[in-house]
Order: structure tokens, then sequence, then C-alpha cells
């Protein structure tokens, strides 16, 4: 299994600015993904962030709204820009361990 | 397309009766089949998965899952319900060989007293 950590749990953001979301695992992956989920409801994938490579994103997503960065084999950065009321949600990194996906707890984003 | 199907959006069953939540698949070749659950304000928490063999899969919490391959399904069980188990239920599947993973639309357990 794996454990997973993100910062913040939770924030609250005005329009227009941009907030960096940290994930950590506590283990060594090859891939880490980033989901976004309005409460209540299914997963959507952002990107697929490989170490030393860019992220490969989903269709709906581009980089210049969701830059991220993937320095290394145990963390990942994803930052939603210029944000607007509707970027409201929560925002999931996960790994693949033994092909197995676990989830971080999430971070819960609501802008203003 | 891929995808996988939860038909119904709530269940809702009386503590310690059998409860079922059902999920059917239309995934390439012979997908990897995951069940996760997430409780309120929580991220999601493994509970079981099926790659080969035994067609019931037993997991987490008392949970189990049976997979039939004609009727491409991987319904979640669970012999006695407990309030606690009240929480969002999805069904995943992974082609084998993908990275992605396609998930169900959910199910919402209430497990009532």
């Amino acid at each position: 299994s794996a454990v997973i950590s993100q910062k913040p749990s939770r924030d609250i953001c005005q329009r227009g600015t941009s907030l960096t979301i940290q994930c950590q695992v506590d283990s060594q992956v090859t891939m880490m993904f980033w989901y976004r989920q309005q409460p209540g409801q299914s997963l959507t994938l952002i990107a697929t962030a490989n170490q030393g490579s860019e992220a490969t994103y989903e269709s709906g997503f581009v980089i210049d709204k969701f830059p991220i960065s993937r320095p290394n084999l145990t963390f990942s950065t994803l930052t939603v820009s210029n944000m607007s009321p509707e970027d409201s949600s929560i925002y999931l990194c996960s790994v693949t361990v033994q092909e197995t996906q676990y989830f971080g707890p999430g971070t819960r984003l609501l802008v203003l | 397309a891929q995808s996988v199907a939860q038909p119904e959006d709530q269940v809702n069953v009386a503590e310690g009766n059998p409860l079922t939540v059902k999920c059917t698949y239309s995934v390439s070749g012979n997908p990897y089949l995951f069940w996760y659950v997430q409780y309120p304000n929580r991220g999601l928490q493994f509970l079981l998965k099926y790659i080969t063999g035994d067609n019931l899969v037993k997991g987490s919490y008392g949970f189990e899952a049976e997979f039939n391959k004609s009727q491409t399904s991987f319904h979640l069980k669970k012999p006695s319900a407990l309030v606690s188990d009240s929480a969002l239920y999805f069904c995943a599947a992974s082609p084998v060989g993908a990275s992605k993973i396609i998930f169900g639309s959910g199910t919402r357990l209430s497990i009532r007293p």
C-alpha cells in the first residue's frame, strides 16, 4: 500500500489567485495522478505526472491552468491558476502500487 | 468507450441485513476491478480488488465482491450491514497494462439503525 499526505487540507481563496497543492508519498512511485471531485460525485482525472517528464493532461485540462511539478519520486504539486468559483472542488492525488491506486485525503478548495 | 456503471445512486439497508452494491463494466480484455469507499470529508479508501483467480474476493471491513465474467459484473456484498458502513462507494476498472483507472458514478450506501 501507500500512505499519501496532501497540503493544505482545505482552503478558501479569492478569484484570480492561485493555489499550489502538495502531495507527498511514503515510497517511491513512478506515476502520480491528480483528480478533481465535486462533493458526492465521481472522480475526474486531471493529469498523470511522471518524474522527469511533462505531465500528461486529460481532455478539458490544460497546463496553463493546472501546472504540475514532479521533482522526485515521492512528491508532486498541482497549481490551480487564476481561480474562479467553478474551480471549487476537492482535489485528490493518487499513486499506483502493485496494480492498485491509493489516494490522498484530498484538498477542499472553495473559491469566492 | 470503456465504462463502469453503478446503476443505483443510493442503496438503503437496515442494520444487520445483507447488502449488495451493484457494478457492471464495459472494459476490453480482462480488467482489474476495484471497490473504494469514501467517508464524509475523507479521501478514497481501497476496499478490495480482483485480478484473477477465485471469483469471490474478500476485502476490508468484512466486505467481499463477486466477479461474474459472463455478466461483466463485480457486485460488492456484506452479510451483515453496520451503521458505520454508511458512505459513498465507487467501483472502478483498469484495463490490463493501462495506468488509468475508470470509475463508476458512485453509490451512496445508507444503513439505518
